[in-house]
C-alpha cells in the first residue's frame, strides 16, 4: 500500500513564529488531506488538497501532486496551534475513500 | 449540522468483556467509517460502509471485531472477548460521497477504550 512520511516529527516554535511542515507520499494519490488533532483527541480538517494550493487565514497548503509532496505552512503561530498535524492520503479514485496517515508532526508553540 | 458524534467517549473494561460503540454520522452522509488510533500512532483504516453496506475491512479487524450500519444511519462497532492490545481511540468518520465531486471525511471526537 501507499506509504505517507512526515517530518519533522517534532516542532517547537515561538509565538508568533513561522513554519513549513512536509509530507511525503509513495504513489499518486486522489485525495489528501491535512489535520489537526487538539489535546482532547479531535480530528480537525484544515485542507483538502490532493493538488494546488489553499489558504485559510494564517494557514496555507501546497500539494504537488508530481512530486509527491504536500507542505503545510502556518504563520504567525499562536498557542492554539499546537497539536499533532496529519497528513492523510487515499490513491484510488473509485473505490472507498481509505485513508492512510502519515506519522504526525507534533508541533508545540510557546508563549 | 451537528458533526459526527460518538458514545460513549471513554470506556473502561476488563479483559474477555464486550464492548459496542456507536458512531452518528453527519445528516445526509451516505458513507461512514472506521478507524483506530494507538498512542503516538497516525490513525489506521479499519472498515466502511456505503449506506448499509459493510464494503471493506482491514486485516486489523480480526474476527472479534464486527460493525453494523443498520438502514444507513448510525454505526456500532462491537468487540468481543477484549485483549489488552485493543486499547485505543477509536474515531468514526463520515463523507458524503457523489459522482464527480471531492469526498472529504469529518472525523469524531473518538472512543478512548481501556482494557485492563
Amino acid at each position: 500500500g501507499i506509504q505517507v512520511e512526515q517530518s519533522p516529527p517534532d516542532l517547537i516554535l515561538q509565538e508568533g513564529a513561522n513554519s513549513t511542515l512536509r509530507c511525503n507520499f509513495s504513489d499518486s494519490v486522489n485525495n489528501l488531506q491535512w489535520f489537526h488533532q487538539n489535546p482532547w483527541g479531535q480530528l480537525i480538517n484544515l485542507f483538502y488538497i490532493p493538488s494546488g494550493t489553499k489558504q485559510n487565514g494564517r494557514l496555507s497548503a501546497t500539494t504537488v501532486a508530481t512530486e509527491r509532496y504536500s507542505l503545510l505552512y502556518i504563520s504567525s503561530s499562536q498557542t492554539t496551534d499546537s497539536g499533532v498535524y496529519f497528513c492523510a492520503v487515499d490513491e484510488r479514485a473509485a473505490a472507498g475513500n481509505k485513508l492512510t496517515f502519515g506519522g504526525g508532526t507534533r508541533v508545540l508553540v510557546k508563549p | 449540522d451537528t458533526g459526527v458524534s460518538q458514545d460513549p467517549r471513554h470506556k473502561i473494561t476488563k479483559r474477555g468483556q464486550n464492548v459496542t460503540f456507536r458512531c452518528d454520522p453527519i445528516s445526509e452522509h451516505n458513507r461512514l467509517y472506521w478507524y483506530r488510533q494507538t498512542l503516538g500512532q497516525g490513525p489506521e483504516f479499519l472498515t466502511y460502509f456505503q449506506n448499509e453496506a459493510q464494503l471493506e475491512k482491514s486485516r486489523l479487524l480480526s474476527d472479534r471485531f464486527s460493525a453494523e450500519r443498520p438502514k444507513g444511519s448510525f454505526s456500532t462497532l462491537e468487540i468481543q472477548r477484549t485483549e489488552q492490545g485493543d486499547s485505543a481511540m477509536y474515531l468514526c468518520a463520515s463523507s458524503l460521497r457523489l459522482a464527480g465531486t471531492q469526498e472529504t471525511q469529518y472525523f469524531g471526537p473518538g472512543t478512548r477504550l481501556l482494557v485492563l
